[in-house]
């Protein structure tokens, strides 16, 4: 059973740090990879959603890898600020089952 | 972009309580599924739905039923609401495999 791990839990940076979040799985017979940010009390918002066959994907300050052999991307966060403190949850779908998520990292940027 | 609503935010029931919740998306996608999420168990799926009158039964279905009469709306029921059954509740859907998934606001349940 795919099994989705984020770490850290939580991060605080100051403001202008560029910063990166981690997320591993345990199966890399996936078909993509969604990283979502969550706002407190709010729905997920879809950030950027990697195919299996990509190895990256960009928007904004925004750049999500992913190596599928090993089981891990990566999503990085270019100059921080205060307005991108939320949380950051990775989901990956594997074969005809639903997206399964990682806990999610809670990220503080401290003007 | 597509839509999906959400029929409430916030909402109280007692428990015992018959409780629907519903979900609504406006792009004909095939797939809709319902999470739950609580703090450090992160999002647990209850059920999703391949196809209208299809569901199927996710990690947590325990307590829930669903309803899918319309390719459009999925309902989350609660048979008779529990206090253990407090918790934001997540509709999300999506097209095929290889797109992602989109999310409602989400509704906060309290149940006392």
């Amino acid at each position: 059973k795919q099994e989705v791990t984020q770490i850290p839990a939580a991060l605080s940076v100051p403001e202008g740090e560029n910063l990166v979040l981690n997320c591993s799985f345990t199966d890399s017979a996936i078909y993509n990879l969604q990283w979502f940010r969550q706002d407190p009390g709010k729905g997920l918002t879809s950030l950027l959603l990697i195919q299996s066959s990509q190895r990256e994907q960009t928007s904004g300050r925004l750049n999500a890898s992913l190596d599928k052999s090993s089981g891990r991307s990566t999503l990085y966060i270019a100059a921080s600020q205060p307005g991108d403190s939320a949380t950051y949850l990775c989901a990956v779908r594997s074969g005809n089952t639903p997206l399964v998520f990682g806990k999610g990292t809670r990220l503080s940027v401290i003007a | 972009d597509v839509k999906v609503t959400q029929s409430s935010r916030y909402l109280v029931k007692r428990t015992g309580e018959k409780v629907f919740l519903e979900c609504v998306q406006d792009m004909d996608h095939e797939n809709m599924f319902w999470y739950r999420q609580d703090p450090g168990l992160g999002l647990r799926l209850i059920y999703f739905s391949y196809d209208v009158k299809m569901k199927e039964k996710g990690d947590i279905p325990e307590g829930y039923s669903v309803s899918r009469e319309k390719k459009e709306r999925f309902s989350l029921i609660l048979e008779s609401a529990s206090t253990n059954q407090t918790s934001m509740y997540l509709c999300a859907t999506s097209q095929e495999l290889h797109y992602g998934y989109t999310f409602g606001s989400g509704t906060r349940l309290t149940v006392v």
